[in-house]
């Protein structure tokens, strides 16, 4: 059963670098497109961006400049990095599954995220 | 990018019917059948109910299904439970080739 297991630093001061890495254990890294979303306490979701295994991006436009996502196909492993955080980087981040290749590659087959790593609380405060 | 707009709560009585509306625009829910829902019980993982507008993921029950028209979508929880008592998000593709959600709706069972 294909799963997914993050961890990154939980607590952040103001104007430092977010990381958190994402593991897919049990299935295909390749051919799937791998995502990032966040979830202030008490809030809403919001997509921050993915990636797939040949490291093509695609960002959420008002956090594109701080956001750098990477993949290592050698770990089966996805990165996010969120430079200059303040505390309304706060929140949960999740990593997720958000889509899949065709057999030859040729076309994506969709655009939903299925399969959620359990969250990480990144806490900014000084 | 905007967050597509959905109510911030909707109730109902058990085994009633309840719906939840998604509006965006013509550049995302209005423009592709890539809509999909979610459900997020307190502390917990949001989990996938249905996508591509109205199909529904094996394991999740038939009361849960999805519609769209226009700029809308629409999840219709059908003889509701107190189990579904949850926080509910949609989801859609823009044409900018990113993702966008709803800014979620709250749903209590009375």
């Amino acid at each position: 059963q294909v799963h997914l297991q993050q961890w990154g630093a939980g607590l952040l001061k103001p104007s430092e670098t977010l990381s958190l890495t994402c593991a897919v254990y049990g299935g295909s890294f390749s051919g799937n497109y791998w995502s990032w979303i966040r979830q202030p306490p008490g809030k809403g979701l919001e997509w921050i961006g993915e990636i797939n295994h040949s490291g093509s991006t695609n960002y959420n436009p008002s956090l594109k400049s701080r956001v750098t996502m990477s993949v290592d196909t050698s770990k089966n492993q996805f990165s996010l990095k969120l430079s200059s955080v303040t505390a309304a980087d706060t929140a949960v981040y999740y990593c997720a599954r958000a889509g899949q290749d065709n057999a030859w590659g040729s076309y994506r087959l969709y655009w939903y995220f299925d399969l959620w790593g359990r969250g990480t609380l990144v806490t900014v405060s000084s | 990018q905007s967050a597509l707009t959905q109510p911030t709560s909707v109730s109902g009585s058990p085994g009633q019917s309840i719906a939840i509306s998604c509006t965006g625009t013509s550049s995302d829910v209005g423009g592709y059948d890539y809509v999909s829902w979610y459900q997020q019980h307190p502390g917990k993982v949001p989990k996938l109910i249905i996508y591509d507008v109205s199909k529904r993921p094996s394991g999740v029950s038939n009361r849960f299904s999805g519609s769209k028209s226009d700029n809308t979508a629409s999840l219709t929880i059908s003889g509701l439970q107190a189990e579904d008592e949850a926080d509910y998000y949609c989801s859609s593709y823009t044409s900018n080739t990113t993702m966008v959600f709803g800014g979620g709706t709250k749903v209590t069972v009375l």
